[in-house]
């Protein structure tokens, strides 16, 4: 009973480095987000996927790209890190009764 | 500018009192949902608000959705140390999910 995974829990990099946080559901939900979550400012929306194949803009998109891989995967890649990108990543599904939103256990990521 | 804004950010409290954490949006939302996160971990789904004006209950906390679906309150009822943690709100806007600001409760022994 898995529900979100996501990878690495932890994560070091050097800014100008890429890298990329993958994210699984096994609940066959057709959305799924990527967010970050910093010190007074809950959680932000970086995109979004509605369906497979489908992306899109949340309020905070830029220095971000994902890829929607398929119905159960959605990956968030940083290009280029940057110090303003240290910070706890979280990816959810949302599905089920009541349309309910599920989150993986976050990713930290810290970029010197 | 944060869509949904939760006040108090911060509250410490003794065990045994009561208190209420506010969520506030010129926006409206199709329903509103409240989550409680612990250090380390997601936040965990409490509970789904979806008409204007409901008031749901759990166990010592309670939950109200505004009349006009742009609000909401969460009361806890003598709060207890196993209540201390971040609890957010998060509003519905089509296929977007939009999260406040978030209260963090400490309940001291």
């Amino acid at each position: 009973n898995a529900g979100v995974t996501q990878t690495p829990k932890f994560q070091v990099l050097k800014t100008g480095q890429s890298m990329t946080l993958q994210c699984a559901q096994d609940m066959n939900h057709n959305s799924m987000y990527w967010y970050r979550q910093d010190p007074g400012m809950g959680l932000r929306l970086i995109y979004y996927s509605a369906s497979e194949g489908t992306t899109d803009k949340g309020e905070v998109p830029n220095g971000y790209n994902v890829s929607r891989l398929n119905k159960r995967e959605f990956s968030l890649r940083l290009e280029s890190a940057a110090p303003s990108q240290t910070s706890v990543y979280f990816c959810a599904s949302r599905g089920g009764l009541g349309n309910t939103i599920y989150f993986g256990e976050g990713s930290w990521l810290t970029v010197v | 500018t944060q869509l949904l804004e939760q006040s108090p950010q911060f509250l410490s409290i003794q065990e045994g009192e009561n208190l209420t954490v506010y969520c506030n949006s010129s926006s409206v939302f199709s329903s509103l949902q409240w989550y409680r996160q612990e250090p380390g971990e997601g936040p965990v789904l409490l509970v789904t608000v979806v008409t204007g004006g409901e008031v749901k209950k759990l166990k010592r906390l309670t939950f109200q959705f505004g009349d006009a679906r742009k609000d909401s309150s969460l009361h806890i009822t003598a709060a207890q140390p196993g209540d201390t943690g971040l609890y957010l709100c998060a509003g519905s806007l089509g296929n977007q999910f939009y999260f406040g600001t978030g209260t963090s409760l400490t309940v001291i022994p």
